[in-house]
């Protein structure tokens, strides 16, 4: 079975700050790795996911992730973060193909906080 | 706006009863997912149905239950609640199969069991 994950509980920065999360992942298949993200009060909304190709992704909302396959690693980036990006930022997995495919697995999830 | 809903946004119950939760998928979603998200467990896959046919079962306990109708609404059942039900448990819906479709998020239903 495949896990996740996150090591960073809680992240506080100022606005234009520079953002990483980060995500590991445990499968030894072929994997989809998603960031998805919930603001205070809202549903989880995905940010950007992988399955195939360039192994750097860009999202919305100026986001990019890049997939390192050596590493089990899908971080998630932002050059200069807004007051707008306070949430909670989970990496999800799943395997490409097994009797669990298409189950998301979520890591603990990473509360984002940034401070005006 | 992700375009499922669910519905109560909030249940309070008591150890031992039952309560029922809907879900309606994006118009046109075949597929429906069950997550719940808990203080100490994290966001735990539960089950998944396709076009009314159960396909995936995560970690769900034998006093839960789902199913699929018809018109692909969804509805989660749990019975003999225990204090560590409570959670927010979350629907989501995708259009297919697929594992990389991505999977479109309700606003959930905070259970508290008292």
């Amino acid at each position: 079975a495949q896990s996740v994950s996150q090591h960073n509980h809680h992240v506080i920065l100022s606005e234009a700050a520079s953002l990483e999360l980060g995500c590991n992942y445990s499968y030894g298949g072929t994997v989809n790795l998603f960031w998805y993200v919930q603001y205070p009060g809202q549903h989880l909304q995905l940010l950007l996911k992988y399955f195939s190709g360039d192994p750097l992704v860009k999202g919305i909302k100026g986001f990019e992730a890049e997939f390192i396959k050596s590493k089990f690693s899908f971080n998630l980036r932002k050059p200069s973060v807004q007051w707008s990006d306070t949430a909670e930022y989970f990496c999800a997995v799943n395997a490409r193909s097994s009797g669990s495919a298409r189950q998301l697995t979520f890591g603990s999830g990473t509360q984002l906080t940034v401070l005006p | 706006d992700s375009g499922v809903t669910q519905t109560p946004k909030h249940l309070i119950t008591a150890t031992g009863q039952r309560v029922t939760l809907r879900c309606s998928p994006r118009s046109g979603d075949l597929s429906v997912y069950w997550y719940q998200q808990s203080l100490d467990q994290g966001l735990q896959f539960l089950i998944q149905y396709y076009n009314g046919e159960e396909r995936a079962k995560g970690n769900i306990l034998e006093r839960f239950s789902a199913q699929q109708f018809p018109d692909l609404h969804s509805e989660l059942n749990l019975s003999s609640l225990e204090l560590g039900d409570s959670a927010l448990y979350f629907c989501a819906s995708s259009v297919e199969l697929a594992s990389y479709n991505e999977q479109f998020f309700g606003p959930g239903t905070r259970l508290t069991v008292l």
